[in-house]
């Protein structure tokens, strides 16, 4: 069965330091991969996609995502943190044909001055 | 600004009774879906329909029904309402099917008293 997992429930950094976030997935296929964040109050945003092709996607807001099948991640990565992305992170991958979409937990993002 | 509109914003309600949520879907968007944020189970997928067809169906309990409409709009459905149901619903729309984005409304947050 598809699943998500988001091994990190809540992070911390500086503002201006690098971030990782992680997610790891389980599906047979190649999967679809999404990058969502949420604010307070708020909807999700969609961040970034992967369907195919290269393996480094590029997102809105300056974040990026590789996908590595060999270790089933699609972590979520920005090199300079600003105090806005505070927020809450999720990872979501979806089958081919759609029908479907798994979430990930989601990862809570603190930034401190 | 995803698009998506959902009404109400916000609903408070005693248990046993019922209530309707309303989705209206970017302009364009032919799949509907539906997800159920709480504090203790995450994000959880419950029902997809594309163009009007139920295509999918997650964590729906069966005390909860939904439809989507010829003009598109979807319409998700809670009766017999308990003290758990209390939660954020959200709705989000894709174009068709096959992994593509989807695009969140702001949410429906359901208070059960």
């Amino acid at each position: 069965a598809q699943s998500v997992t988001q091994p990190d429930i809540h992070i911390t950094v500086s503002e201006g330091a690098s971030l990782e976030l992680r997610c790891n997935y389980s599906y047979g296929a190649t999967p679809y991969l999404f990058w969502y964040v949420q604010s307070p109050g708020q909807g999700l945003q969609l961040l970034l996609k992967y369907f195919s092709g290269d393996t480094l996607v590029q997102g809105i807001k300056g974040f990026e995502a590789e996908f590595k099948r060999s270790q089933s991640s699609f972590n979520l990565r920005k090199p300079s943190v600003h105090w806005s992305d505070a927020a809450e992170y999720f990872c979501a991958v979806a089958s081919n044909t759609g029908n479907q979409f798994y979430f990930g937990t989601g990862t809570s993002l603190t930034v401190i001055p | 600004d995803s698009g998506v509109t959902q009404t109400p914003k916000h609903l408070i309600t005693a248990t046993g009774q019922r209530v309707t949520l309303r989705c209206s879907p970017r302009s364009g968007d032919l799949s509907v879906y539906w997800y159920q944020q709480s504090l203790d189970q995450g994000l959880q997928f419950l029902i997809h329909y594309y163009n009007g067809e139920e295509r999918a169906k997650g964590n729906i309990l069966e005390r909860f029904s939904a439809q989507q409409f010829p003009d598109l709009h979807s319409e998700l459905n809670l009766s017999s309402l308990e003290l758990g149901d209390s939660a954020l619903y959200f709705c989000a729309s894709s174009l068709g099917q096959g992994g593509q984005p989807q695009h969140f409304g702001d949410g429906t947050r359901l208070s059960i008293l």
